[in-house]
């Protein structure tokens, strides 16, 4: 069980707007740590996609955001594009477990 | 480029220990952090340890506390992760990740290397 809640799976047609959420607890998100936001191709590591809840890495589309509120977090993909196929996993600190850093557990995004 | 390349993976029996490595180049790597982050076969990430820029701050994930240990020689733009009494949950791929601090992004990964303990 990961400490942040992320959905398994979400789809999309090209073109189209999809979320993925990220929810967390009073010890992680909702304590004020930032969210961030990786993708990872097939058989590749990691790749950084939003850091500090909404800021983009230079090269990043901005296509791609981010927002927190509360307890969660959500990324959002506008114009989906076929190379988006991907993991997409939440990251945040978390103040009540030795663990320290918390992922979510992946969502799988599918361009349909 | 800033890269990150692990190595020193393979098959290992359980109670077995292996020494995984990470060169860094093309940035300053002795004010970065580093991390060490794995990936079992079909699963999500799981952080493993963390060491400040100077070494003087460690922190590793109750699943391999008191087995693993993680250390960085900054003069050869290295980081290390010991790993001892190995079980067949430690099997997966493992990342060495750059960040700043223990709550900030990891910005520039590595490719992984993967361990497999087995029998």
């Amino acid at each position: 069980q990961s400490v942040l809640t992320q959905p398994p799976s979400v789809s999309g047609a090209p073109g189209q707007r999809v979320t993925i959420s990220c929810t967390g607890s009073s010890s992680n998100i909702g304590a004020g740590f930032d969210v961030h936001w990786y993708h990872q191709l097939p058989g590749t590591g990691p790749k950084l996609l939003i850091y500090g809840n909404g800021s983009r890495p230079s090269g990043v589309p901005d296509r791609f955001s981010g927002s927190k509120s509360g307890t969660s977090a959500s990324l959002a993909i506008t114009g989906l594009q076929a190379e988006d196929e991907a993991d997409y996993y939440c990251q945040s600190y978390d103040s009540s477990l030795s663990a320290y850093v918390v992922f979510g557990g992946g969502t799988k995004l599918t361009v349909l | 480029e800033v890269q990150l390349v692990e190595s020193g993976g393979g098959l290992v029996r359980p109670g077995g220990s292996l020494r995984l490595s990470c060169a860094a180049s093309g940035f300053s790597f002795s004010i970065y952090s580093m991390n060490w982050v794995r990936q079992a076969p079909g699963k999500g990430l799981e952080w493993v340890s963390y060491i400040s820029s100077g070494s003087s701050t460690i922190y590793y994930a109750d699943s391999v506390k008191g087995r693993f240990t993680i250390s960085r020689d900054n003069a050869k733009n290295s980081l290390y992760l010991q790993m001892n009494s190995l079980r067949a949950e430690d099997t997966a791929v493992y990342y060495c990740a750059r960040v700043t601090s223990i709550a900030a992004a990891r910005d520039i990964w590595g490719q992984g290397t993967m361990v497999t303990v087995s029998s």
